[in-house]
């Protein structure tokens, strides 16, 4: 069964300080993996995707990573913000149209 | 481009009633999809559209739900009778060549749905 499991499902940290999150799959075949953040009352916004070939991608504070191997991607977010509070939505491509969604984790930053 | 639009931003309604819910993609995607989010199971890809035909509906709940896309600006999504368990943000999104694996889907500021 094609499934995206993510952790934890929540966290509160201090702003300045840096967190990871993480997202393991079971999802055959593997197309693409795509990370979200969502604001409270808001759509998901994309903050990167991973090919099977690529294992980093950046944007801005936020660092993807993906081991297509043992099947588990990271993000890490560097000098966390206030604004930084959100859920992060994992999702998986299993093909074409094929999309398998996180739960998600819900990030809290503190002043 | 003002974005993805969806109305209403919220819908309250009793058992029984239909609801439609309504979405105008970012001008120029050729994809569209519509999303159910809850705390319990999250986001759910519901149907999506390539080109206003639909491709993959495998995640509409049942027949009560239906969706559709007249033309390249505009898609509703209507549920008939509507029950206390379709409570749920309803997000529209679109996209430019869904199905590559680098493109990004845009999503809406959602529907806020209660059924009572």
């Amino acid at each position: 069964k094609n499934q995206v499991e993510q952790s934890p499902q929540s966290l509160i940290i201090l702003e300045g300080k840096n967190c990871t999150l993480q997202c393991n799959y079971t999802v055959s075949p593997f197309s693409n993996l795509r990370w979200y953040k969502q604001d409270t009352g808001r759509g998901p916004v994309s903050l990167t995707i991973m090919t099977f070939s690529e294992n980093t991608k950046s944007n801005g504070r936020y660092t993807a990573t993906l081991d297509a191997d043992t099947k588990q991607s990271s993000l890490h977010i560097t000098a966390s913000q206030l604004s930084d509070s959100a859920s992060y939505i994992c999702v998986v491509s299993a093909g074409t149209y094929k999309y398998i969604f996180g739960t998600g984790t819900r990030l809290k930053v503190l002043a | 481009d003002a974005g993805v639009i969806q109305s209403p931003r919220h819908e309250v309604t009793e058992m029984g009633q239909e609801v439609t819910l309504r979405c105008k993609p970012i001008s120029g995607h050729n994809s569209l999809f519509w999303y159910r989010q809850t705390m319990m199971r999250g986001l759910e890809l519901l149907i999506y559209f390539n080109n206003n035909v639909p491709i993959d509906d495998s995640g509409m709940p049942e027949d009560r739900f239906s969706a559709k896309m007249p033309n390249a600006s505009f898609s509703t999504l209507k549920i008939q009778p509507s029950e206390p368990r379709d409570s749920a943000v309803y997000f529209c999104a679109s996209s430019f060549e869904a199905g590559l694996a680098e493109e990004t889907q845009y999503f809406g500021p959602g529907t806020r749905l209660l059924v009572l």
